[in-house]
């Protein structure tokens, strides 16, 4: 049972342009929605969080957008950089749970 | 510096055997994590420790046994192991919100 999903496994862009990671969730209990990008053969790094309470939260280069009523979120980064290049993984907590549940990920080249 | 550390990288072992793999984190929280990636990719949580006390114990075989000597360790043992423990396994560390979770590099555990 996937509770958080990325339909998408990879993604390819063109430096400079924009780049639209997107992630569903099934469990309306969700309120805190976080993004992490891992490199090969490293652990994944937090990036970006939004609460349920908030529709868009922007950190430089990344902004996160959440549609509730959709229950879907999606990652923007705009410009791409090659240095953006790794696998991005979407991840949901409810109120009170210490559990992240994490989507599949998906993998973000970004071409020179 | 580090701030968690996973010890062995890799880890090559034949089915029935026991092992172990150590973490350590020198961030000073007070709640680490053990997960498991899988061959398809999901990332999902085993075990959870606060200040030595166990606080997530997700449907884990009871050959997986967590120990936790201080709160900066949390280590993971493994017994009788079977072809499908064959996977990645991350350590984490987090402080008082969910986004500060620290992953360390993994620990590729391949059982033959």
């Amino acid at each position: 049972d996937q509770q958080v999903k990325q339909n998408s496994p990879s993604l390819s862009v063109q430096e400079g342009r924009i780049s639209i990671l997107n992630c569903d969730y099934t469990n309306s209990m969700f309120d805190y929605f976080l993004w992490y990008k891992k490199y090969p053969a490293e652990g994944p790094t937090f990036l970006i969080s939004i609460s349920s309470i908030k529709d868009k939260n922007e950190d430089g280069r990344f902004t996160v957008f959440l549609n509730k009523s959709a229950k879907h979120l999606s990652l923007h980064i705009v410009p791409s950089q090659p240095g953006d290049s790794a696998v991005y993984f979407c991840a949901a907590i409810s109120g009170g749970s210490e559990k992240l549940v994490f989507g599949k990920g998906t993998k973000l080249t970004v071409n020179p | 510096d580090t701030a968690v550390s996973q010890t062995p990288k890799y880890l090559v072992t034949q089915m029935g055997n026991d092992k172990s793999i150590k973490c350590e984190q020198n961030l000073g929280h007070d709640t680490m994590y053990w997960y498991k990636q899988d061959s398809k990719k999901f990332l999902k949580i085993m075990f959870s420790y606060n200040n030595k006390e166990l606080i997530i114990n997700e449907t884990v075989p009871n050959r997986f046994s967590p120990k936790s000597p201080d709160k900066a360790h949390l280590n993971l043992h493994i017994n009788s192991l079977e072809l499908g423990d064959s996977a990645v396994y991350f350590c984490a560390s987090g402080g008082r919100g969910v986004e500060e979770q620290y992953f360390g590099p993994g620990t590729r555990l391949t059982v033959t």
